[in-house]
């Protein structure tokens, strides 16, 4: 079946950075952009930024811009979050999601989310 | 790029009616065909209820439905069921390949 299977839980001291991975399964990794969005304890949704599998680009949300990479291996269908000088507002779950087809009408919804991953922040 | 507008907390018995406002602005709600929904159990992953503002993806309960009207995209429950009791959120394409989320609503079943 479809799923998006994702790496442990980090702790980091601030300063330091993250790397999180998420690995799909289940269906052609370079047909669906993939995004990815954090929650902070308590609190929403927050968009952090998109990549295409195929090529490789991203977007990033503004805040994010200057501090996030995001990275694709095709040949194992895996995903990886870099997040750089973390702070203590940087504690959060961080998930992956399928998005849209990249080729042809696509619907701009996140349909599969991985199980998320916990980043702690603290020094 | 701010966050969408949603009320913090909605609630109703159940067999009732209830709906979740997501207002926008017109650069992004009201100018794309593209607000989805989610609802999140505690603990758990957020999951698609609607997407293209009013389409239910396959195995999505018909109680739940989309409506979109200007700047401000509307999520119905009817029917209300104890399980439906969750946090939901509202998700906006804004462009540029960019995306927003709504700040979530609490949906407490009565």
């Amino acid at each position: 079946q479809v799923q998006l299977v994702q790496s442990g839980a980090e702790v980091k001291k601030p300063g330091a950075s993250v790397k999180v991975s998420c690995k799909a399964s289940g269906y052609t990794f370079t047909t669906y952009y993939m995004h990815w969005v954090r929650q902070a304890p308590g609190q929403g949704l927050e968009w952090m930024g998109i990549i295409n599998p195929t090529g490789g680009g991203t977007h990033y949300a503004q805040k994010f811009q200057g501090r996030i990479t995001m990275t694709r291996d095709t040949s194992t269908n895996t995903l990886y979050m870099e997040l750089r000088s973390l702070r203590s507002d940087d504690t959060a779950v961080h998930y992956c999601a399928r998005g849209g087809v990249i080729t042809g009408p696509t619907s701009f919804a996140l349909d599969i989310w991985g199980q998320g991953t916990t980043v702690t922040v603290s020094s | 790029q701010s966050a969408l507008t949603q009320p913090a907390s909605v609630s109703g018995s159940p067999g009732q009616s209830i709906t979740i406002s997501c207002t926008g602005t017109s650069s992004d709600v009201e100018s794309y065909d593209f607000v989805s929904w989610y609802q999140q159990h505690p603990g758990k992953a957020p999951k698609l209820m609607i997407y293209e503002d009013i389409k239910r993806p396959s195995g999505v309960s018909n109680r739940f439905s989309g409506s979109k009207s200007g700047n401000t995209a509307s999520l119905t429950i009817s029917g209300l069921q104890a399980e439906d009791e969750s946090d939901y959120y509202c998700c906006s394409y804004v462009g540029g390949s960019t995306f927003v989320f709504g700040g979530g609503t609490k949906v407490t079943v009565l």
